[in-house]
């Protein structure tokens, strides 16, 4: 079974330009998840997709972070115009768990090796 | 709400050592709780998962850990330290919502470096 992909690996920009990060879920992964990870911190919940539609984005910053899952597979997560606090590596996981459906037992995530982003 | 509270960013130990990597966990229902490794410059891996079923939980790369409702905690520990144990390690919990796609919600991490 492929993993999680991401791209780019790596990204340096300057304040105030745009960027934008890809990921690709396990194929049949219902649910999709953006983690920002700050250096010397854990993972920090983005936004969190179920198919292409959005569950959780309370701690999304939406003037300046958008995120998209048009056909419910590939995520682009987008940061327009970049600060510098923005520099962190950010995650994307997916799970095959669907919200509402009975299932029991806990919801393992698996992850992409991150896209790591510097902020100038 | 929930919330993890790692104690001790850094520990060092020795190789063949024992290792231990505190956490304790804030939550208002039955939780589940994680623990993740992330080796350097690569994703978080799950390491193990309490669901309920043991108090005790036995992971990969030989790591245990113990729930303990009393104490709130979710200690993980491994008898003794490879030095490929190296990396960087996240408790996490998410709630026993029926409805089991629930957010998971990580602590802050313990960095774990084994001397020769």
């Amino acid at each position: 079974e492929a993993g999680v992909a991401q791209s780019p690996r790596y990204k340096i920009i300057e304040k105030r330009q745009s960027v934008a990060f890809w990921c690709n879920p396990i194929s049949g992964h219902a649910t999709l998840y953006w983690y920002q990870q700050i250096l010397g911190q854990g993972p920090k919940l983005l936004i969190q997709f179920q198919n292409n539609g959005v569950v959780d984005d309370s701690q999304l910053p939406k003037d300046r972070f958008s995120a998209e899952r048009l056909k419910g597979v590939d995520s682009t997560l987008k940061i327009q115009p970049a600060k510098l606090e923005d520099s962190a590596v950010y995650l994307c996981a997916s799970s095959s768990r669907v919200q509402g459906t009975a299932v029991s037992g806990a919801n393992v995530l698996t992850f992409g090796a991150g896209s790591r982003l510097t902020v100038l | 709400a929930q919330s993890v509270t790692q104690l001790g960013s850094h520990v060092s130990v020795s190789e063949g050592a024992l290792v231990l990597l505190r956490c304790n966990y804030s939550s208002s229902v039955p939780p589940y709780l994680f623990w993740y490794v992330q080796y350097p410059n690569q994703g978080l891996q799950l390491l193990l998962k309490y669901t309920s079923a043991a108090t005790l939980v036995k992971g990969i790369n030989g790591f245990e850990a113990e729930f303990k409702k009393s104490e709130t905690s979710f200690h993980l520990t491994k008898p003794s330290a490879h030095m490929s144990d190296a990396a960087e390690y996240f408790c996490a919990v998410s709630d026993q919502k029926y409805s089991s796609a629930s957010k998971i919600i990580f602590g802050s991490g313990t960095r774990l470096s084994i001397r020769p």
